[in-house]
């Protein structure tokens, strides 16, 4: 079945730089890749996400890249801020399977 | 927050008990799903539901049971079989299937006495 691997397990970056998290998965098959974020103790919520035909999505400061050769996506968020503090989840999906698979989680702590 | 409601917050079992954990959702969503959540992982499915009256096991069903008699709702009854139930349960409820966006309730952390 898939696999979802998650890195870095915390990440800690200064006010402003730029952050970014890695997913790698091992069915070539999924076809969906979702990023949540969880504030403390809040839901998770979906920030974005991109489709295995597109290669690159961006949204205002938050942008993930795919790679389907090497099975693997990332989560690239610029200028960094407090709020951007939380922990988060990617996930991949083939639609076939009806499973959505997470990843571990990344604890980003945004120092001011 | 509206859309998804769980309950109670926290939840307390007792050695040999049963205990229900509700979902209800007001969005008019087909799907719902309940998932477990323990500290330094990723969120794990326990069962899914993509209309009423038909649900599914997910990767960890054991030692859980779930009914969709309404659309609106979805319970989670965690059973003495489950032996290690500790753990953040998340409810959540999508349009149609996994592959669309992930409504998420705000939890029940159930913790054995």
């Amino acid at each position: 079945g898939e696999n979802v691997e998650q890195h870095p397990s915390t990440l800690s970056v200064q006010e402003g730089d730029s952050a970014v998290i890695k997913c790698t998965y091992s069915d070539s098959a999924s076809n969906y890749f979702p990023w949540y974020k969880q504030e403390l103790g809040k839901r998770p919520q979906l920030i974005i996400d991109i489709r295995s035909n597109v290669g690159e999505k961006k949204d205002q400061r938050i942008a993930v890249t795919l790679n389907k050769t090497a099975k693997h996506f990332s989560l690239h968020i610029t200028e960094t801020q407090p709020e951007d503090s939380a922990v988060y989840f990617c996930a991949a999906l083939k639609d076939s399977s009806y499973k959505l698979i997470f990843g571990s989680g990344t604890r980003l702590l945004v120092r001011p | 927050d509206g859309g998804i409601t769980q309950s109670p917050k926290y939840l307390f079992r007792k050695e040999g008990q049963n205990v229900t954990l509700s979902c209800e959702q007001n969005l008019n969503h087909d799907a719902m799903y309940w998932y477990r959540q323990d500290p330094g992982q990723g969120l794990r499915l326990i069962y899914y539901s993509q209309i009423v009256n038909d649900f599914q096991k997910g990767d960890i069903a054991e030692g859980y049971s779930v009914s969709r008699e309404k659309k609106e709702s979805f319970p989670l009854t965690v059973t003495s079989a489950q032996k290690n139930p500790t753990a953040f349960y998340l409810c959540a409820s999508s349009i149609q299937g996994f592959n669309e966006k992930l409504f998420f309730g705000s939890g029940t952390q159930l913790s054995v006495l």
